[in-house]
């Protein structure tokens, strides 16, 4: 499979805390992209870093990224029960496809 | 801006039998994708566009097909449906700019194969 792997599957918090998500790939990028999705919705992008970049920030999200290991995480500080969803990570590889990650489920209490 | 229009939302379809999946932008973008959503499998491509007129096969391609006759519209064909095609399928664009670009996804068409 070209997908990466994406740990952990699942994740549950209570607000006010932070959440880390990882993503780990197997080929080049030329950019790998964070999705958010809501149960019974389309993904909404939240993020994309270059592979030349290391790190990127936006709100709350914090995004890194080694390109010498194949992996990024995601980080969402100080997270709200609106975060609740599904997050994807997803890498550009030559050709243009988008390749997904299995997602981590998020689960934030109140 | 409609951005990306998926219909139907809901099918039910008995096996063997045919239908189209209809994808529209309004956004001109040049890359459009179908993906399947599965539960713990995330989502995986199975046909892609990189232009109208261009098209190429992704991860799960069998049992689909697809054109691209216009910018606007990327149709994916259920050519004889099987309960293994039951899922949740989705639409996205990005433009190109050799794919440093986000994605913009349709909200999805849940279709049931019984």
């Amino acid at each position: 499979s070209q997908q990466g792997e994406e740990d952990p599957q699942a994740l549950s918090i209570q607000e006010g805390e932070n959440a880390t998500m990882n993503c780990s790939y197997k080929t080049s990028i030329n950019n790998l992209q964070w999705y958010r999705q809501n149960s019974g919705r389309g993904l909404v992008h939240l993020i994309l870093i270059r592979s030349n970049e290391r790190e990127k920030h936006s709100g709350r999200l914090r995004v890194t990224l080694d390109t010498s290991k194949k992996s990024s995480s995601l980080l969402i500080t100080a997270s709200r029960a609106a975060d609740t969803a599904s997050y994807f990570c997803a890498r550009r590889n030559q050709g243009g496809k988008l390749i997904f990650g299995q997602g981590t489920e998020l689960s934030v209490k109140p | 801006n409609a951005g990306v229009t998926q219909t139907p939302k809901f099918q039910v379809l008995k096996t063997g039998q045919s239908m189209t999946l209809q994808c529209a932008q309004d956004m001109n973008h040049e890359y459009m994708s179908w993906y399947r959503q599965d539960p713990g499998m995330g989502l995986r491509l199975i046909h892609y566009s990189v232009g109208a007129g261009i098209t190429d096969q992704g991860e799960v391609p069998n049992g689909y097909n697809v054109s691209r006759s216009t910018t606007e519209d990327f149709p994916l064909r259920l050519l004889s449906a099987a309960p293994s095609q039951t899922s949740v399928y989705f639409c996205a664009s990005s433009r190109g700019d050799r794919g440093n670009t986000e994605a913009f996804f349709g909200q999805g068409t849940r279709l049931t194969v019984v």
